[in-house]
């Protein structure tokens, strides 16, 4: 079974701090992406990495920034945490050629106080 | 921008009905499209993959495909209360080559309630 993991379910921060947000997946995909969702807003991607040290811009890049230095890992990072990024966060993982299945971690519920 | 809509919902029915939910896509050279589930506080899961006009079935799901009215649904038959979930309608629309990535674009989703 594919598995894609989160650092963490629940996450606590304050407003300023630097917050790293980590993803791996087990299934040697090449894409990985991270989401964040919003009640009414649904999901809305951050940014996505189609291989190793490969990134681009999703729609919602802003105050966010990636890591991919590891096939298997993918980390979203929040330079200075603020409040409007009180979200859930998914991070998500598909293989090239496969039926375009994505296969989502359990998600990081972040609050920034 | 690439824009997926779906009916607002929430949409309730009783056990034993169809539930039919249904998206629009705006991009014409949209490529696949997909059905994920999302029970209240986990992630989503894909349930269902369409490609080409018509129905595809799957089990008490079947998925339906209008390429030239850019819409798609789901029909749930037999509805659950287990089906209570809200859905999500995913787009795909390029093609996998370096950055050109066939990324998804989500609708907001649709709440569904299957009451006793």
């Amino acid at each position: 079974d594919v598995k894609v993991t989160q650092s963490s379910r629940y996450l606590v921060k304050r407003t300023g701090e630097k917050v790293f947000l980590e993803c791996v997946q087990d299934m040697d995909h090449e894409n990985m992406f991270w989401y964040r969702q919003d009640p009414g807003l649904g999901l809305r991607l951050i940014y996505f990495s189609y291989d190793v040290k490969m990134k681009e811009k999703g729609d919602i890049p802003e105050g966010y920034s990636v890591s991919r230095e590891k096939k298997e890992r993918f980390s979203l990072i929040l330079e200075s945490a603020s409040t409007n990024q009180t979200s859930m966060y998914l991070c998500a993982s598909r293989t090239v050629g496969d039926t375009d299945t994505q296969y989502f971690g359990p998600g990081t519920r972040l609050t920034v106080l | 921008q690439k824009e997926v809509e779906q009916n607002s919902g929430p949409l309730s029915v009783p056990e034993g009905a169809i539930a039919s939910l249904n998206c629009t896509y705006s991009d014409r050279v949209s490529q696949s499209f997909f059905w994920y589930r999302q029970y209240s506080g986990k992630s989503p899961e894909l349930i269902m993959s369409i490609y080409s006009n018509g129905d595809k079935e799957d089990g008490r799901f079947t998925a339906q495909l209008n390429k030239a009215s850019q819409y798609v649904s789901l029909l749930i038959r037999d509805s659950q209360p287990s089906d209570s979930a809200t859905y999500l309608c995913a787009v795909r629309t390029g093609v996998d080559r370096g950055s050109t990535l066939g990324r998804l674009y989500f609708g907001r989703g649709t709440q569904l309630t299957v009451w006793p």
